[in-house]
């Protein structure tokens, strides 16, 4: 069983189009993470969720809405796709909780390349 | 703010040679500090971290790193290259203000030649 895995693999889709994408993580993890990787390779979070609560926002567009129904799930939803949204997205879970002791260790899905033409 | 810093995009060594990447962080106060490894079309892997235990810390597929606090530096090394290490290596740091948010370097390929 895939620990984190994310829908689709491959988006390829029209500017000003809104498309979502999908993560589910089977590892009874309590928090889970949005990364953007870029053509050259960096990667950046944009968004955290602690058990459905919206923890981190790294000041990204709002067009970029993150829901979490429940903890084992966060999907991503992008409107009105632009140019500069083409990246790999990943998602990501970790066990990181109040009284835990901090492991730092993030579990990736094999992301989801999204291509703005 | 917490940073790292990878010095070299690309590296190349020949199987059997001894491999070193380099990473520098940037941070006020003892840092978590962790490395990373992403094969061609998959997620991140942990490789190893730093958690202010051992400043010598052992990880998967024979790889180690040394956490030098007097050179600010946490480079990653294997004594054996083999063909299966080929792949985007990322090292990070952990934010301070948010335990569980990373802060990844630019990353550095690793190529292995027969």
């Amino acid at each position: 069983d895939t620990a984190v895995s994310q829908t689709p693999k491959y988006l390829v889709t029209q500017m000003g189009n809104d498309k979502s994408i999908k993560c589910e993580q089977n590892l009874g993890h309590d928090t889970m993470y949005w990364y953007k990787q870029d053509s050259k390779k960096f990667l950046k979070i944009m968004f955290s969720y602690n058990n459905k609560e919206l923890i981190i926002n790294e000041t990204v567009p709002n067009r970029f809405s993150p829901k979490s129904p429940d903890k084992a799930h966060l999907n991503l939803h992008i409107n009105s796709l632009e140019l500069g949204d083409s990246a790999v997205y990943f998602c990501a879970s970790s066990q990181v909780s109040s009284g835990q002791v901090y492991t730092g260790e993030l579990f990736f899905g094999e992301g989801s390349r999204l291509t703005v033409l | 703010a917490q940073s790292v810093t990878q010095l070299g995009s690309h590296v190349s060594v020949s199987e059997g040679a001894l491999v070193l990447l380099r990473c520098n962080y940037s941070s006020s106060v003892p840092p978590y500090l962790f490395w990373y490894v992403q094969y061609p079309n998959q997620g991140l892997q942990l490789l190893l971290k730093y958690t202010s235990a051992a400043t010598l810390v052992k990880g998967i597929n024979g790889f180690e790193a040394e956490f030098k606090k007097s050179e600010t530096s946490f480079h990653l090394t294997k004594p054996s290259a083999h063909m299966s290490d080929a792949a985007e290596y990322f090292c990070a740091v952990s934010d301070l203000r948010n335990t569980d948010k990373l802060i990844f370097g630019t990353g550095t390929r690793l190529q292995v030649f027969p």
